[in-house]
């Protein structure tokens, strides 16, 4: 079936320690985009990327870096992790940026 | 600064009519969208609005006054698999999406 698709779906992860969160697709959409959820806030995006090989900042850019190598793929890298880094990450997608996106399954992640 | 307003929580009945509201400030307008959130999956798009006027698409319609940064998500002969949260969102001038914290839609028998 054709999508999107993230991993890990759910991660415990110590405080100071580094992870990837890793999202591909098959859609072979243009933008990509790296959510954050927390409860009671609406989606906050931390990183976008418009075509392959370009990324930009979104609201909440710290802590986390992007790249793009490809069509397909767009990892999230968190390089030290702390506990306001709790949250459910959302990776999304769509063609040229203007119409709907579609999301991932996310990924729960707990920094303790 | 840019803002999405849309209420935190409705309850309505099964079988019956609900209106969820979303008011926007927003720097440019690029188009309106609705999505729905089931608890712990993703959002799922609904619709989409980028003139005036009422958008139908079955059970679901989406109003949008652009003069007035106001939409509506209609929903009509409830159900209980409706019970989720609706995601109001706005694409900026920088084709952005900017979110509104969501409706949490319960719906009783």
């Amino acid at each position: 079936t054709a999508g999107i698709t993230q991993a890990p779906t759910s991660q415990i992860l110590a405080a100071g320690r580094s992870m990837t969160l890793r999202c591909t697709q098959d859609m072979r959409h243009n933008a990509m985009y790296w959510y954050r959820q927390d409860l009671g806030l609406g989606l906050r995006l931390i990183h976008y990327s418009n075509t392959a090989g370009t990324t930009g900042k979104g609201e909440v850019p710290d802590g986390y870096s992007v790249s793009r190598a490809n069509t397909d793929d767009f990892p999230l890298t968190l390089a030290s992790a702390v506990p306001s880094q709790t949250s459910v990450y959302f990776c999304a997608s769509s063609d040229t940026g203007v119409t709907e996106a579609f999301f991932g399954q996310g990924t729960r992640l707990t920094v303790v | 600064g840019q803002n999405i307003d849309q209420p935190t929580e409705m309850t309505a009945t099964e079988g019956a009519i609900v209106q969820i509201n979303c008011t926007y400030q927003t720097s440019g307008f690029n188009g309106l969208f609705w999505y729905q959130q089931h608890a712990g999956e993703a959002p799922t798009f609904l619709s989409y609005n980028v003139l005036d006027g009422l958008e139908e698409k079955g059970r679901f319609s989406s109003f949008l006054s652009r003069s007035k940064g106001y939409s509506y998500l209609l929903l009509k002969e409830l159900q209980m698999k409706d019970s989720a949260s609706y995601l109001c969102a706005v694409r900026d001038s920088n084709y952005q999406l900017i979110w509104g914290a969501g409706t949490k839609l319960i719906i009783k028998p």
